[in-house]
């Protein structure tokens, strides 16, 4: 079984600072690793995933995440936010040969002009 | 790009009633949808795997004679909330996905609230 932690459930910031959300997973099989964001009222959206190769990923809205196998982790990292990012994101994780993903608790992120 | 659409996108519906929401892919087969309850801030819970023409897989602790799914065609999978209570009330979503590893399409999710 899998499971996803998020280690910071509010993460405020100012407009233009950079910005990093964490996320580590826990698996004994080889997993796929996504972040979505979720707008208020609305389903979620993918920001981008890591299936195989390259560790770092680059996503939509220019947000980016590195895989670090051996720390468990799956980051995900903005230089520069805006105030339209403000949102709940969601760090999530399958195993390769199935459907089933499991979504993290989520962190809020909040730009503050 | 996919879409999955939810119907409604807000219901109020008075207690011990049913209710029914509606998950639709509009331009990809989806074989798998999945159901899931979301309380304000909190994270996705996951209820329920619907399987297109077979029974649908319900997580740990979620009364499957409460939460009928059923996934007759490719492109459709139910939900229903019977006998309906306050503590039903709450955000709720559908995915769909094409296979493993592959993104999942969300729909935009039900508001339900029994009063």
């Amino acid at each position: 079984a899998q499971s996803v932690t998020q280690l910071d459930s509010q993460v405020p910031v100012f407009e233009e600072a950079p910005v990093e959300l964490r996320c580590n997973y826990s698996s004994s099989v080889s997993v796929y690793l996504f972040w979505y964001v979720q707008y208020p009222n609305q389903g979620l959206q993918l920001l981008l995933k890591y299936l195989s190769g390259s560790t770092l990923v680059k996503g939509i809205n220019g947000f980016e995440a590195e895989f670090n196998k051996s720390q468990t982790s799956f980051h995900l990292r903005k230089p520069s936010v805006h105030i339209s990012d403000t949102a709940e994101y969601f760090c999530a994780v399958s195993d390769t040969g199935g459907f089933k993903t499991i979504f993290g608790a989520g962190t809020r992120l909040f730009v503050k002009a | 790009g996919a879409v999955v659409s939810q119907h409604p996108s807000r219901v109020i519906c008075k207690s011990g009633t049913s209710v029914k929401i509606e998950c639709r892919s509009l331009d990809f087969q989806a074989t798998t949808m999945f159901w899931y309850r979301q309380f304000p801030k909190q994270s996705l819970m996951l209820m329920a795997t619907s399987n297109e023409g077979s029974k649908a897989t319900y997580e740990q602790g979620v009364e499957k004679d409460k939460f009928l799914i059923n996934h007759a065609s490719l492109t459709l999978s139910t939900l229903t909330v019977t006998s309906a209570h306050p503590e039903d009330s709450s955000f709720y979503i559908c995915s769909a996905q094409t296979g493993p590893g592959n993104t999942i399409y969300f729909g935009e999710g039900s508001w339900l609230t029994v009063v």
